[in-house]
């Protein structure tokens, strides 16, 4: 079964402050993989997009990697701010269908 | 600007009621989708459309239906038969297949009278 599996299920920074959200996948064949930023209440943003033979992609503070033989990518938010505090969703893309994770929730607190 | 629509923000349901959820868009995208979020829980695909006047069941469509007319509108109409439909309902459309990236609407809160 393809699943993808997010880690930590929910985080809690200081503003200022760097972290990184994990994302590890058994979907194959793979296609790509995108990190979407969702704010409470709200739809889901797309944040970046990475395919096979990408290993790095920023989008401002945020920067993704992918390691496609391990499996695993990861996103890296520099300088937190107030407004990064929201559930992020690692979605992997694969034969026809999209496998979302269950998300990690990011708080920033002052 | 281009975007999805989606309305009502809150809906409330009686028993035995039909509600439909409304999905609009104007990125001239051929795919739409709906999915269905409950709290801790990834996106769960409830059915797509990839051209129109054509849908598919995704995951979990028992008690949902859809219909696609327009390029622009995907509604939504969640049943009485779904025994479970608090939730928060997601529209999303891409350029072509699933493996595109998908734009999201602000989503739809459905709740129980």
């Amino acid at each position: 079964k393809n699943q993808v599996e997010q880690s930590p299920q929910s985080l809690i920074i200081l503003e200022g402050k760097n972290c990184t959200l994990q994302c590890n996948y058994t979907v194959s064949p793979f296609s790509n993989l995108r990190w979407y930023k969702q704010d409470t209440g709200r739809g889901p943003v797309s944040l970046t997009i990475m395919t096979f033979s990408e290993n790095t992609k920023s989008n401002g503070r945020y920067t993704a990697t992918l390691d496609a033989d391990t499996k695993q990518s990861s996103l890296h938010i520099t300088a937190s701010q107030l407004s990064d505090s929201a559930s992020y969703i690692c979605v992997v893309s694969a034969a026809g269908k999209s496998t979302f994770g269950d998300g990690t929730t990011l708080t920033v607190k002052p | 600007d281009g975007g999805i629509t989606q309305s009502p923000k809150y809906l409330f349901r009686k028993e035995g009621q039909n509600v439909t959820l409304s999905c609009e868009q104007n990125l001239n995208h051929d795919a739409m989708y709906w999915y269905r979020q409950d709290p801790g829980q990834g996106l769960r695909l409830i059915y797509y459309s990839q051209i129109v006047n054509d849908f598919q069941k995704g995951d979990i469509a028992e008690g949902y239906s859809v219909s696609r007319e327009k390029k622009e509108s995907f509604p939504l109409t969640v049943t009485s038969a779904q025994k479970n439909p608090t939730a928060f309902y997601l529209c999303a459309s891409s350029i072509g297949e699933f493996n595109q990236p998908q734009h999201f609407g602000d989503g739809t809160r459905l709740s129980i009278l």
